[in-house]
């Protein structure tokens, strides 16, 4: 799996948009990247994956840029409880392989008041 | 909404001591897995699990570590003879495909080795 790297802290203002860049230079084509939080040492939470086109869902955005080497998570309005340590992860899945998931030390978001 | 259930949440042992770990994954999962994460460091992937066979396993999953699925809802670890340093928060995880799905995290078994 592919190498990612993250800024080791970030703040972010309540309800301003939080944007959580991740650098993935080695990603190959068959290589999905996935993003996972875990808020205070309970179980990482799934947050978002995608391959090559950006993706949205309840929680928040995915932005891939086209040459696949970098990504952008976007929590559009932050709020206290997204306080976390946010996680970039490059993995290839395939049907017949479990795969894994290789955290690194991630983003550690804080939502400020 | 479905969860990935672990007990107990804190188990503590002597060292020397057997330790099963146990998980009942989402039910229509195929895929599990088990993580650790020594306090203050990173999550490490452990095992992964696929058709009643181990699909991947990382170095530090060696022979005193075994997995089971005894009878088609749980999934357990078994530590044979714990040492100090697996003292560990021990993830348990369940996804519906290998390809293309997202991983679903119990919260956890705090295993203390005294």
């Amino acid at each position: 799996d592919a190498k990612t790297t993250q800024p080791t802290s970030m703040d972010c203002a309540e309800g301003r948009a939080a944007n959580l860049p991740c650098n993935h230079s080695t990603i190959s084509g068959n290589e999905y990247v996935y993003w996972y939080r875990q808020i205070h040492s309970q179980g990482p939470q799934y947050i978002i994956h995608g391959l090559k086109n950006n993706e949205t869902n309840e929680m928040a955005s995915l932005i891939i840029t086209e040459d696949r080497k970098s990504s952008t998570l976007i929590l559009p309005h932050a709020t206290l409880r997204d306080t976390a340590v946010y996680y970039c992860i490059v993995s290839r899945r395939e049907n017949t392989n479990a795969g894994k998931s290789t955290f690194g030390d991630g983003t550690t978001l804080t939502v400020k008041p | 909404e479905p969860e990935v259930t672990q007990t107990p949440s804190h188990q503590v042992t002597q060292m020397g001591q057997e330790v099963i770990l146990r998980c009942v994954p989402i039910s229509n999962h195929l895929y599990f897995y088990w993580y650790r994460q020594i306090l203050g460091q990173k999550v490490e992937f452990l095992v992964s699990f696929y058709n009643n066979e181990i699909s991947e396993k990382s170095e530090i999953f060696d022979d005193q570590f075994s997995v089971e699925r005894p009878d088609g809802s749980n999934f357990t670890l078994k530590i044979r003879s714990t040492k100090l340093e697996d003292s560990a928060m021990y993830f348990c995880a369940s996804s519906l495909h290998g390809a293309n799905t997202e991983a679903f995290f119990g919260q956890g078994t705090r295993l203390t080795v005294v």
